[in-house]
């Protein structure tokens, strides 16, 4: 099975502070990546993906995030955060054979500080 | 534009008790995901369905039982439910075309 692991399980930052979340998948065949967030007490909201092609993907709200396919890893970055990035990020993996399936990391939970 | 429903938004029950979520979306997406999220484990797939009476374990399916008679519902039932069952549950369902889930609000279930 699939295994998807965000090293990262708190992280606290100051606002303007640079932003790198770690994920790392186990599956070596053709994967689609995932960036979700959910802010306090809401659904989860896709950040970005990658499906194929540029392996440096834009998001929302500033977000980017990069494709290393030797290392395994799709790590999210925001060069400056807000107060209003404080939220749980999550990674998630979808096996390119498995239409929809998503193997999700155990989150991030990221708290900036005013 | 209602997109995707779930409730109720939150429920008690006691163990041994049979419950119900409920999820309704409104897009004709063809497939429906639902995932429990517990503290530490991120979210973890326990059914999904490919398209009406199509139906597919996921990771964590023990206690659960779903049907899918129309596409736009996919219910989620616990047939006895356990105090591990307390969790958050989300639904979701996916575009084809795009490969994208998208989330219902979650049901915070609390197994007494």
């Amino acid at each position: 099975a699939q295994s998807v692991s965000q090293h990262n399980h708190h992280v606290i930052l100051s606002e303007a502070a640079s932003l790198e979340l770690g994920c790392n998948y186990s599956y070596g065949g053709t994967v689609n990546l995932f960036w979700y967030v959910q802010y306090p007490g809401q659904h989860l909201q896709l950040l970005l993906k990658y499906f194929s092609g540029d392996p440096l993907v834009k998001g929302i709200k500033g977000f980017e995030a990069e494709f290393i396919k030797s290392k395994f890893s799709f790590n999210l970055r925001k060069p400056s955060v807000q107060w209003s990035d404080t939220a749980e990020y999550f990674c998630a993996v979808n096996e390119g054979s498995t239409l929809g399936r998503l193997y999700f990391g155990r989150g991030t939970q990221l708290t900036v500080w005013p | 534009d209602a997109g995707i429903t779930q409730s109720p938004r939150y429920k008690i029950t006691e163990t041994g008790r049979q419950v119900t979520l409920m999820c309704h979306q409104t897009w004709s997406h063809s497939y429906m995901f639902w995932y429990r999220q517990d503290l530490g484990h991120g979210l973890r797939l326990i059914y999904y369905s490919a398209a009406a009476d199509i139906t597919d374990k996921g990771e964590v399916p023990d206690g659960y039982v779903v049907s899918r008679s129309k596409t736009e519902n996919f219910p989620l039932t616990l047939e006895s439910a356990t105090r591990s069952q307390t969790s958050v549950y989300f639904c979701a369902s996916l575009t084809s075309g795009k490969n994208i889930q998208y989330f219902g609000a979650g049901t915070r279930l609390s197994v007494l």
